[in-house]
């Protein structure tokens, strides 16, 4: 089984409000990644938990706060965002680096809307 | 980081013809994957290839580690394989990926 899944697929949120993107893996991956995309970009990194520990914040606002509560889980809790945070928010999953093969999967996507 | 550029960065096809799409990466790497991004966002794993050549059907990839390139040749394109196909590597100096620029590819009958 090589699938990601994520939760929801589509979120409209305001300003104020505060939810959570869900990822999840079972295929035993120890390396689970968020990023984020626009619309024409490449997605962009945002988090990396290896080993259930963030090894990795590419500088992301506080509003933005990510959560692994166990090997196959991995949150995105959201808080206060802004218009410019509506993107595509893909989860992916890997082995560790020093394992092969160290290529990743990645999930359908959250299609996420801030009005 | 590593600095990674694909080209062309758009391309049109007929039904039909074949293509080369390249991904240059500026550093050495032990990680390399094609993607293909469908319309929905989906990312699809086409190939994992850090080095040599493999091939699945109308696709092949062949990586040269050592001159830091690869390439993505689609063979008898079809309307279905039009998308965004990205490149991506990685090393071992961290879980971290980085994202080539992507080519958008269109295919018409």
């Amino acid at each position: 089984d090589t699938e990601v899944t994520q939760t929801p697929k589509h979120l409209v949120m305001g300003m104020t409000n505060k939810k959570s993107l869900k990822c999840e893996q079972h295929m035993g991956h120890r390396a689970m990644y968020w990023y984020k995309q626009k619309a024409k970009k490449p997605p962009e990194l945002m988090f990396v938990y290896s080993y259930e520990k963030l090894s990795i914040n590419e500088s992301v606002p506080s509003r933005f706060s990510p959560e692994c509560p166990n090997s196959s889980l991995l949150n995105l809790h959201l808080h206060a965002l802004q218009p410019e945070d509506s993107a595509l928010y893909l989860c992916a999953s890997s082995r560790d680096q020093f394992d092969s093969p160290y290529e990743q999967y990645f999930g359908p996507g959250t299609r996420l809307t801030v009005t | 980081g590593i600095q990674v550029e694909q080209s062309p960065p758009d391309l049109i096809l007929q039904e039909g013809a074949n293509s080369t799409l390249r991904c240059n990466f500026s550093d050495s790497v032990n990680n390399l994957q094609w993607f293909h991004q469908n319309p929905w966002g989906q990312l699809i794993n086409l190939f994992y290839i850090p080095s040599g050549t493999k091939q699945n059907g109308r696709l092949s990839a062949t990586t040269v580690a050592t001159e830091r390139y690869s390439l993505l040749y689609i063979s008898s394109s079809q309307t279905t394989d039009s998308g965004v196909y990205f490149c991506a590597v990685g090393t071992n100096t961290g879980n971290q990926f980085y994202f080539g620029t992507g080519t958008s590819l269109t295919v018409i009958p």
